[in-house]
């Protein structure tokens, strides 16, 4: 079946703007997880969803990063006023209960000029 | 210290030989551990759970859980040069919540 999804694949932005990360999870999972990976790094936890709830938003960095998942499936991660240190991969991933493995989809390479 | 802990390598070895990846872990409350497989430009790629103490074994890979020593390996029998990756160790954190808190990774070289 298909995996998870995330657009865009690449997105260069000026600092300053707003930008918008999409992702949309293996039909069925219903818990999703945002993470953050710099080079030579491992993926670093940003926030969670069970459904529809954040449940668990300890790893955003600030207040100028945001997500929903309004309808408990696509999830949105926003970040406003995007400074250069923003810069990273963004990894979504789902899981079918949060007990369970995650898988990630290809993410989303940020860069901010 | 940190709170996963992977050796960065590279580590090198011969085509069919097996490979050993190690992992140590800070949080006494884990229980879930995993082993996944990062290509240069690629998104991390599960290869391997584990959760009780003892090994568990998938093909040519077997992981391997000491809880009481806080440490968890990957072996890889028969390693080909397809194998050659970043290996990253995750742990899921004790308690409430379920994220994984990541090693930096192995880079696994098999030459061939």
């Amino acid at each position: 079946g298909a995996g998870v999804s995330q657009t865009p694949s690449n997105k260069v932005t000026e600092k300053g703007k707003y930008v918008e990360l999409r992702c949309d999870p293996i039909s069925g999972h219903t818990a999703l997880y945002w993470y953050r990976q710099s080079l030579g790094q491992g993926p670093e936890f940003l926030i969670y969803f069970q459904g529809t709830g954040a449940a668990d938003d300890s790893g955003l960095p600030n207040d100028r990063f945001f997500a929903v998942r309004p309808e408990g499936s696509v999830s949105t991660l926003k970040i406003q006023r995007t400074e250069r240190g923003d810069s990273a991969v963004y990894l979504c991933a789902s899981s079918r209960d949060t007990t369970y493995e995650q898988y990630f989809g290809p993410g989303t390479r940020l860069t901010v000029t | 210290q940190k709170e996963v802990e992977q050796n960065s390598g590279p580590l090198s070895v011969p085509e069919g030989a097996i490979a050993s990846l190690n992992c140590t872990y800070s949080d006494r409350g884990s229980q879930s551990f995993f082993w996944y497989r990062q290509y240069s430009g690629k998104s991390p790629e599960l290869i391997m759970s584990i959760y009780s103490n003892g090994d568990k074994e998938d093909g040519r890979f077997t992981a391997q859980l000491n809880k009481a020593s806080q440490y968890v390996s990957l072996l890889i029998r028969d390693s080909q040069p397809s194998d050659s990756a970043t290996y990253l160790c995750a742990v899921e954190r004790g308690g409430a919540t379920n994220k994984l808190i990541f090693g930096t990774g192995t880079l696994l070289a098999v030459q061939p």
